[in-house]
């Protein structure tokens, strides 16, 4: 039922390129810049990416975002066993003037 | 440094209430709304509300109109979140999370993202 739809799962292989898919709407992604968290089991979610591929001290440059029309994507090259994560893209919308999340990603390091 | 520190896990009862606290520190209190998320077992992350903290002025996602209130202290730097009727949905890890909005023309937003969050507090509502 979210308002931002992601696959529930992705998986890769260590060394890999992973991309994880958020697709929304003209009131959301279609029209506002999308973030992106990252969540471990047992903690807070951390901000990974904000304003068009920024990230915070600290955070890996293997994590790049994209967008294109009402879509956007997050990019996780060099695929590392800590990458194993929940990840849920964030934007705000115009029609619930707040912010929106996806449903979230469960990332996989096989 | 930046920090958000919440209040303890609570278990509640079916139609109770709960208040739960965020003290921030490392920072201007009154600089940067606050936003409460929770996300209940096996969902994802869900908006609540924001607080102000300088004007004190609130806004609630339609789902929670009615039954969340959002408030702050600032002399102690805490924003408190306040839910009533718990039923088991309920049940859920509740963080506040510093949000920092980038705006067009002092009108539009164009970008919200949270910076830093609290460690979450769990809810549990049973009988």
């Amino acid at each position: 039922q979210s308002v931002l739809t992601q696959p529930p799962s992705a998986s890769g292989t260590p060394g890999q390129r992973v991309t994880i898919s958020c697709s929304g709407s003209s009131s959301n992604i279609g029209s506002k810049t999308v973030n992106w968290y990252q969540q471990v089991p047992g903690a807070a979610p951390k901000l990974l990416v904000y304003s068009h591929n920024q990230r915070p001290s600290g955070v890996s440059d293997r994590f790049s975002d994209s967008k294109s029309g009402t879509s956007a994507s997050l990019a996780i090259s060099g695929l590392q066993p800590e990458d194993e994560a929940d990840y849920y893209c964030a934007v705000w919308d115009d029609s619930v003037n707040g912010p929106v999340f996806g449903g979230g990603t469960k990332l996989t390091v096989l | 440094q930046v920090q958000l520190v919440q209040s303890e896990a609570e278990v509640k009862k079916p139609g109770s209430s709960v208040k739960v606290s965020c003290r921030a520190s490392g920072y201007t209190f009154s600089d940067y709304y606050i936003y409460w998320v929770r996300r209940a077992p096996g969902q994802g992350l869900e908006w609540m509300g924001w607080i102000n903290p300088n004007s004190g002025d609130t806004k609630y996602a339609q789902k929670f109109q009615g039954s969340v209130t959002v408030t702050r202290d600032t002399s102690i730097s805490t924003a408190y979140m306040e839910l009533s009727g718990l039923t088991s949905h309920d049940t859920a890890v509740y963080y506040c999370a510093r949000g920092r909005m980038i705006m067009f023309g002092g009108v539009i937003v164009l970008q919200v993202y949270f910076d830093y969050w609290g460690q979450g507090t769990l809810l549990t509502v049973s009988s």
